[in-house]
């Protein structure tokens, strides 16, 4: 069955360096990837998914994600962090049983960018 | 209006109450899922309505139960809650249906976060 492991609850990073939050999946079949974010008191937005189509994978506010079969992995990468890059992150990848789609997430990891 | 809207934002209730949440998308997604998420946790899923169908319940207790009016509406009801139910509330919805579905995404609205005292 899928699943994706977030390696690092916390990550800290200075305004203007560079963002590496790790996600690592689990599947027998290719797997459809996701990245979320969450900023404080708000819901989920999709920042970026992985569709089989191109192994970089650009999404909003400067993010990308490259995906790497043989490292199973879909890291999320930012080249310049901004403050207001403060958020929850979540990497997802979709379960299929029968007619029924489930997103499986990982624990998330907390983003911090200090001034 | 690529917006998911959830009412009310905020909800106090007691043990006793009952009370509903409710969720709105005029995208014309034909799936919806109502999300359960504590603090600094992922959404654990609850509850999905595929064409109006409930097609997942995710052994919820029964004192919350779902009803989905139309392919726009979703609502959750709740009776008898316990405090250990305080979190916040998500509901999302995604486009649905067919082979090209399987990596669409889910659209969150911005959850309504319950305290039951």
């Amino acid at each position: 069955a899928q699943s994706v492991t977030q390696l690092g609850s916390h990550v800290s990073v200075s305004e203007g360096a560079l963002v590496l939050l790790r996600c690592n999946y689990s599947s027998s079949v290719p797997p459809y990837l996701f990245w979320y974010v969450q900023y404080p008191n708000q819901g989920l937005q999709l920042l970026l998914k992985y569709t089989s189509a191109a192994t970089l994978v650009k999404g909003i506010n400067g993010f990308e994600a490259e995906f790497k079969k043989s490292e199973t992995s879909f890291h999320l990468t930012k080249p310049s962090a901004h403050m207001s890059d403060a958020a929850e992150y979540f990497c997802a990848v979709i379960r299929n049983a029968g007619n029924n789609r489930k997103l499986i997430w990982g624990l998330g990891t907390s983003l911090a960018v200090n001034p | 209006d690529t917006e998911v809207t959830q009412t009310p934002k905020h909800l106090v209730m007691g043990m006793t109450n009952k009370k509903s949440l409710k969720c709105e998308q005029h995208m014309g997604h034909r799936a919806m899922y109502w999300y359960k998420q504590k603090a600094k946790k992922p959404p654990e899923l609850m509850f999905v309505y595929s064409y109006e169908k409930l097609s997942i319940n995710e052994s919820v207790p029964s004192r919350f139960s779902p009803e989905c009016p139309n392919s726009s509406l979703l609502n959750l009801h709740l009776h008898a809650l316990q405090p250990e139910d305080s979190a916040l509330y998500l509901c999302a919805s995604e486009a649905g249906g067919g082979l090209a579905a399987l990596y669409n995404e889910q659209f969150f609205g911005p959850g309504t976060r319950l305290t039951v005292l």
